[in-house]
Formats: structure tokens, C-alpha cells, sequence
């Protein structure tokens, strides 16, 4: 299994300009999530989704968008990048969430975005 | 709201225990993990707490207290593979889905 897979790995920016990240998994978990880490700091949850159609905010939600049109592929729009948005950018899956699951996160390798 | 805070470093020798605590303020959830990000990495998962009291996998053991917004990752018999940030995780609160991360603990392993 692949697992997350996400790309592309790294990227760099001018400032306004648009991008998407893509984000696709095959374990046919339902729960898919996008945080940004910056440097030396810890996980900010961007959007999330729970199944197919439907989507979430999270903590630090403004100037990205995503959609979920399948299981598999929950992609992170950028629009009019800012050098605030120089991040690396996790996308994470998971089988269910709370209960008595571990709820355990799969982590793609990261997407390393610099806005110039 | 959610917060979880953590050391931000730790330092340890080989062959030593540390102990990285996480304390936490949220209106309730369903448990609480613990991720383990190499430098350059994806955060791998450790262990879930989602019952009150300690839980064991191998070196590892992660501990939580609800009636005290409490938990740890013990780290025993420390390897130079070992130095990593660790981050705290709380799943959810009942009428949310999201998993809310700490803001990490970087532990320096030395030989």
C-alpha cells in the first residue's frame, strides 16, 4: 500500500499566485486532514473531512480552500499566495476518529512550500 | 477552545528515562495520543491514551489523568535514534472530528 501520498514535495511561489496541493489515499479511510507546520512549531489544522462531500474548517482556515469529491483525494487550493503560507503542509488520513479507536493519523511525506 | 502545552526541549543521555509532559485545556474528547516527527519527517503515531492510566508499548509508556488535564510519554532506556519532537494530540471533543496537536517537545538524546 502507498499509504498518503501527497505532491508535490517541494514548490516555490511568487507572491498571488495559485496552487494546488494534492492529497490522495488508498487505505479507503474516511477522514482526511491538512495542517501546516512552521518551522520548529507544532501542527495547525487547515481544513478537515469526514467523508466524501463534506468539509471542515479548522484552526487556520483563511486564504486556502479544499474540496472532496471521493474517498481518496482531498486537495488544498492556495489562492494568491502570501509569504505567510511558507510552510510545510501535511495531509493525514484516518479510519474514524474518537471511541474506542486510536483514532491513529497516516502522514504523507509533507509538502514543502516557500512564497517568495 | 483546545490548548495543549508541552516543554518546548528535553535533554537526556542514552540509556536514561525521560518523562515529556502535556497539559490540556478543552471541554472534553476522546483521548489523547502522542506523535513522534523525526527532523524533515511526518509525525508517526506512538500511543492513545483513552482510558485513564498508563499504557505500555515496549520502551514507550504514555499516562493520562482527565480529572487532572493531565498526561506523559515515558521514554525509557533512551537511544541516539530517539532524539525527535514529540507532540501530544487530543482526538476530537464530542461534537467535533478533528485531532488537535500540541505545540511539541524536542528531546536531544546525547551519548
Amino acid at each position: 500500500n502507498a499509504g498518503v501520498t501527497q505532491t508535490p514535495k517541494f514548490r516555490i511561489l511568487k507572491i498571488g499566485q495559485s496552487m494546488t496541493l494534492q492529497c490522495t489515499q488508498d487505505m479507503n479511510h474516511n477522514y482526511m486532514y491538512w495542517y501546516r507546520q512552521d518551522p520548529g512549531m507544532g501542527l495547525k489544522l487547515i481544513y478537515y473531512s469526514v467523508g466524501a462531500g463534506i468539509t471542515d474548517k479548522g484552526e487556520v482556515p483563511n486564504g486556502y480552500n479544499v474540496s472532496r469529491s471521493t474517498t481518496e483525494d482531498f486537495p488544498l487550493r492556495l489562492e494568491l499566495a502570501a509569504p505567510s503560507q511558507t510552510s510545510v503542509y501535511f495531509c493525514a488520513s484516518s479510519y474514524s476518529i474518537g471511541g474506542t479507536d486510536t483514532g491513529e493519523l497516516f502522514f504523507g511525506e509533507g509538502s514543502r512550500l516557500t512564497v517568495l | 477552545g483546545q490548548s495543549l502545552e508541552q516543554p518546548s526541549e528535553v535533554t537526556a543521555v542514552e540509556g536514561a528515562i525521560v518523562q515529556i509532559n502535556c497539559t490540556y485545556q478543552t471541554s472534553g474528547f476522546y483521548g489523547l495520543s502522542w506523535y513522534q516527527q523525526h527532523d524533515g519527517g511526518a509525525p508517526t503515531f506512538l500511543s492513545y491514551n483513552a482510558l485513564d492510566g498508563l499504557e505500555e508499548t515496549g520502551r514507550f509508556s504514555s499516562f493520562l489523568s482527565r480529572s487532572d488535564s493531565y498526561g506523559y510519554l515515558l521514554l525509557q532506556e533512551l537511544q541516539m535514534k530517539d532524539s525527535a519532537s514529540y507532540f501530544c494530540a487530543v482526538i476530537g471533543s464530542y461534537n467535533t472530528d478533528k485531532l488537535i496537536f500540541g505545540t511539541g517537545t524536542r528531546l536531544q538524546v546525547f551519548p
